[in-house]
């Protein structure tokens, strides 16, 4: 089973600058997240989709950033304008499961490789 | 809301011996505890879990965990540690009643010296 994909795996910009990271979940999850992985710190969720919908957004910084999954399936996560403090690793996951108790709870996260942005 | 505390920073044990890295949480409902581990320049990998039923979960690796409902922790162990079990470890919980997302740690650097 191929697992989540992301790309690029790195990314140097400067800052006011834009950048887009895409995501491609294990076939068949319907749960997709966007992480923010901050270096020495844990990831905080950025936003969470259910099939194409956003089920939550709320620490998402939505002047600048925004993400979406036209079809249910890939998504992307872009920056515009970035700043240095969006310096960070870019953590997509996915889980299978509906938007039901049961296995959508208890389901753990799948995640990619990352992508490691630095804003010069 | 919940939270994760991983009172830790770094662990540092020598190989062969007994690892146990902390984690304790909080959370309104029922807790769905997690645990990850992070190998450098690597996503998170999923490594054991617990939802409900014996409170010693065994995972990937040889890693097990116990959950401790009155002490609201769930410590990550393993028997004899490996070299290369050194990386990152992250706990996480979710509040099993709200529907609330994942909460990560702050995690803690494991450390197996030769």
């Amino acid at each position: 089973e191929a697992g989540v994909a992301q790309s690029p795996r790195y990314k140097i910009i400067e800052k006011r600058q834009s950048v887009a990271f895409w995501c491609n979940p294990i076939s068949g999850h319907a749960t997709l997240y966007w992480y923010q992985q901050i270096l020495g710190q844990g990831p905080k969720l950025l936003i969470q989709f259910q099939n194409n919908g956003v089920v939550d957004d709320s620490q998402l910084p939505k002047d600048r950033f925004s993400a979406e999954r036209l079809k249910g399936v890939d998504s992307t996560l872009k920056i515009q304008p970035a700043k240095l403090e969006d310096s960070a690793v870019y953590l997509c996951a996915s889980s299978s499961g509906t938007s039901g108790r049961g296995s959508y709870l208890s389901g753990e996260l799948f995640f990619g490789e990352g992508s490691r942005l630095t804003v010069l | 809301a919940q939270s994760v505390a991983q009172p830790e920073d770094q662990v540092k044990v020598a190989e062969g011996n007994p690892l146990t890295v902390k984690c304790t949480y909080s959370v309104s409902g029922n807790p769905y505890l997690f645990w990850y581990v992070q190998y450098p320049n690597r996503g998170l990998q999923f490594l054991l879990k617990y939802i409900t039923g014996d409170n010693l979960v065994k995972g990937s690796y040889g890693f097990e965990a116990e959950f401790n409902k009155s002490q609201t922790s769930f410590h990550l162990k393993k028997p004899s540690a490996l070299v290369s079990d050194s990386a990152l470890y992250f706990c996480a919980v979710r509040d099993g009643n709200y529907g609330q997302n994942f909460v990560f740690g702050p995690g803690t650097r494991l450390s197996v010296l030769p």
